[in-house]
């Protein structure tokens, strides 16, 4: 069964600390893996991997793919309390036509800075 | 303004009612999801529309059905026969579904509450 596991499953930081959020998958045929921010409401869009090794950024944000190791990391430098969230991992597998879309979610790591 | 609506944002119901969630978007996406967000469990699908007229069921479809007769639109009833029905719902849309991958955008979500 195809699987994503998210750790840890919570974290409390400081402003101004670094964290790093980890995304592990097993998948029979791997496609791309994404990363969501999700505050209270609407999940956002943040990164889509589909090569591994390189890394995405955006701002204090960045990600990386290892599709050796089966998993992808999310860092958030110099945290801010507007980064308080739940970070959702992905993974769409190759499918076939008649199952396409279907993104499988880890369980989230819910993330607090505090001031 | 593009995007995903969703209505209402909260909903109470008692057990043993049938109630149905409103999804519409005007990105003019081909696909439509429907998730269930508990606590601790990340997103799970319910089921998925590539295309109008046409829908799969996705993990959790028991106790759920849906339609797809406009692009835009895609309802979601919760009937009586899901044993658990309290939760998050989240709608979702992506440009396409197989043969690349799509980030899929989200709507605000409906608290349903079941007593």
């Amino acid at each position: 069964e195809d699987k994503v596991v998210q750790s840890p499953l919570s974290l409390v930081v400081h402003e101004g600390d670094t964290v790093t959020l980890n995304c592990s998958y097993e998948v029979t045929n791997f496609r791309s893996l994404l990363w969501y921010k999700q505050e209270k409401k609407a999940p956002t869009f943040l990164f889509m991997l589909t090569s591994s090794g390189i890394e995405k950024k955006s701002g204090r944000l960045s990600s990386i793919l290892d599709k050796k190791e089966l998993s992808s990391i999310l860092n958030i430098t110099a945290t801010q309390t507007g980064d308080s969230a739940i970070y959702l991992c992905a993974v769409y597998p190759i499918t076939f036509y008649n199952q396409g879309g279907k993104l499988i979610f880890g369980q989230g790591t819910e993330l607090s800075v505090k001031p | 303004d593009g995007g995903i609506t969703q209505s209402p944002k909260y909903l109470f119901r008692k057990e043993g009612q049938n109630v149905t969630l409103s999804c519409e978007q005007n990105l003019n996406h081909d696909a439509m999801y429907w998730y269930r967000q508990d606590p601790g469990q990340g997103l799970r699908l319910i089921y998925y529309s590539q295309i109008v007229n046409d829908f799969q069921k996705g993990d959790i479809a028991e106790g759920y059905s849906v339609s797809r007769e406009k692009k835009e639109s895609f309802p979601l009833t919760v009937t009586s026969a899901q044993k658990n029905p309290t939760a998050f719902y989240l709608c979702a849309s992506s440009i396409g579904t197989s043969g690349s991958s799509y980030e899929q955008y989200f709507g605000p979500g409906t608290r349903l509450t079941v007593t």
